[in-house]
């Protein structure tokens, strides 16, 4: 069955520096959907990939999604202690499935 | 616009009790997920339904849990009997689409 996998498992940034998540499919996916989940708190959708090659930006974060559809990425620029929290990604070829995610701390 | 409402928020038992979770989606979402997500990992979906018939219930335990959505509308999930593995964060989402998902709170559920 298809699995989704996320690197790294957790990272720590320094507020002010960039950081990258990855997120790798075992099958090619239709689409690929982000969320983030702040501690304690629930998931909330962030945006979705479909192209191959797809390139998306929202003010600090820029999302990939690989030419082959099986891997996508997360960038975040400027890192800032709003950035604190879990961020998932869930790929769907039948059905969607989360990856572990990407908890990140930030250090003021 | 009024979000994906769940109840309890909380909820202790002792293991082989049963238990009961209600979602009430966004209003006009014809999507209905229920999640679980055990600390330290990803939600994973064990049941979904479109109206009010399941479209995907392949990772629910059917032995011991049960879902409906009778109208269209609400939703319960329930576990009888729960074992301790069944301690986690019960996630409803409901989305327009099968695709954009909206989350509630969640129920957290402890096993004793």
């Amino acid at each position: 069955g298809q699995q989704v996998m996320q690197i790294p498992q957790y990272q720590h940034v320094q507020e002010g520096e960039d950081f990258t998540t990855y997120c790798n499919s075992s099958t090619t996916l239709s689409n690929i959907q982000w969320y983030k989940q702040r501690p304690g708190g629930h998931p909330v959708f962030l945006i979705q990939l479909v192209k191959s090659g797809e390139v998306k930006k929202q003010k600090r974060l820029t999302f990939q999604f690989g030419e082959a559809k099986k891997n996508s990425s997360l960038h975040i620029t400027a890192t800032q202690t709003t950035d604190v929290g879990t961020y998932f990604c869930a790929g769907r070829d039948y059905k969607l499935s989360f990856g572990a995610g990407t908890t990140v701390t930030v250090r003021a | 616009e009024a979000g994906v409402a769940q109840s309890p928020r909380y909820k202790i038992i002792e293991k082989r009790q049963s238990v009961a979770f209600w979602c009430n989606p966004i209003s006009g979402h014809a999507t209905l997920y229920w999640y679980q997500q055990i600390l330290g990992q990803g939600p994973k979906l064990l049941i979904q339904f479109q109206n009010n018939g399941v479209v995907d219930d392949s990772q629910l335990p059917k032995d011991r849990f049960s879902a409906e959505r009778l109208k269209g509308v609400d939703s319960t999930l329930k576990i009888q009997p729960a074992k301790l593995e069944d301690s986690a964060v019960y996630l409803c989402a409901s989305s327009p689409h099968p695709e954009t998902q909206y989350f509630g709170p969640g129920t957290r559920l402890l096993v004793l």
